[in-house]
């Protein structure tokens, strides 16, 4: 079974600072990562994904995460905080077969607000 | 083009009865999930459908929960008997599975109040 931690329940920046949100996983074998930002009465959005290629991956909106094996980690960075930014972001997991076909449900994290402030 | 949509939007109800969710995927996505989401917590798995049958349905709570896909387009979550603690938002998603991981399209969700 596969879990997934995300550190930090609220975040809180200042805007045109640095943003780092936390995640953590766990899976017997190497998942597919994502990210997904969801603003008020929207559904979820993608952000970007980690499909056993590049580690550094790169996303919209200035978003970049990287995956780090040996940490289990795949947090999520943006180098200068947008007061448009302001959202709850989920990491999620889901595995997949030897033939990188996506088993297809996906495990979420508990969340993390982010909020800006000028 | 359209994206997933979800009817209603909300949906208020009293202890015990049955409701419907409907979600309408975006066209061409064979394949379509359920998910809940409480309160202060991440999207938690319910179903998932490849076309018109349910690939893994090891996320429904228990026999009060049910979903259909009869022509692997449009699918209805239906609960039964509903109780207090099947309050919260329902999400669809779809996509077009294959190699390098599916990215999921979610809709706007039914927020589900049981009185």
């Amino acid at each position: 079974a596969q879990s997934v931690t995300q550190l930090g329940s609220h975040v809180s920046v200042s805007e045109g600072a640095l943003v780092l949100l936390r995640c953590n996983y766990s899976s017997s074998v190497p998942p597919y990562l994502f990210w997904y930002v969801q603003y008020p009465n929207q559904g979820l959005q993608l952000l970007l994904k980690y499909t056993s290629a590049a580690t550094l991956v790169k996303g919209i909106n200035g978003f970049e995460a990287e995956f780090k094996k040996s940490e289990t980690s795949f947090h999520l960075t943006k180098p200068s905080a947008h007061m448009s930014d302001a959202a709850e972001y989920f990491c999620a997991v889901s595995l997949h077969n030897a033939g990188g076909t996506s088993y297809g449900k996906l495990t979420f994290g508990q969340g993390t607000i982010l909020t800006v402030h000028p | 083009g359209a994206g997933v949509s979800q009817t209603p939007s909300n949906k208020v109800t009293e202890k015990g009865k049955y409701v419907e969710l409907r979600c309408d995927p975006i066209s061409g996505h064979t394949a379509l999930y359920w998910y809940r989401q409480s309160l202060g917590q991440g999207p938690e798995f319910l179903i998932y459908f490849q076309g018109t049958g349910a690939a893994d349905d090891s996320g429904l709570p228990n026999d009060r929960f049910f979903a259909v896909r009869p022509e692997g387009s449009v699918s209805t979550l239906k609960i039964q008997r509903t109780e207090r603690g099947d309050s919260a938002v329902y999400l669809c998603a779809s996509s077009y599975p294959g190699k390098g991981g599916n990215e999921q399209f979610f809709g706007p969700g039914t927020r589900l109040t049981v009185l």
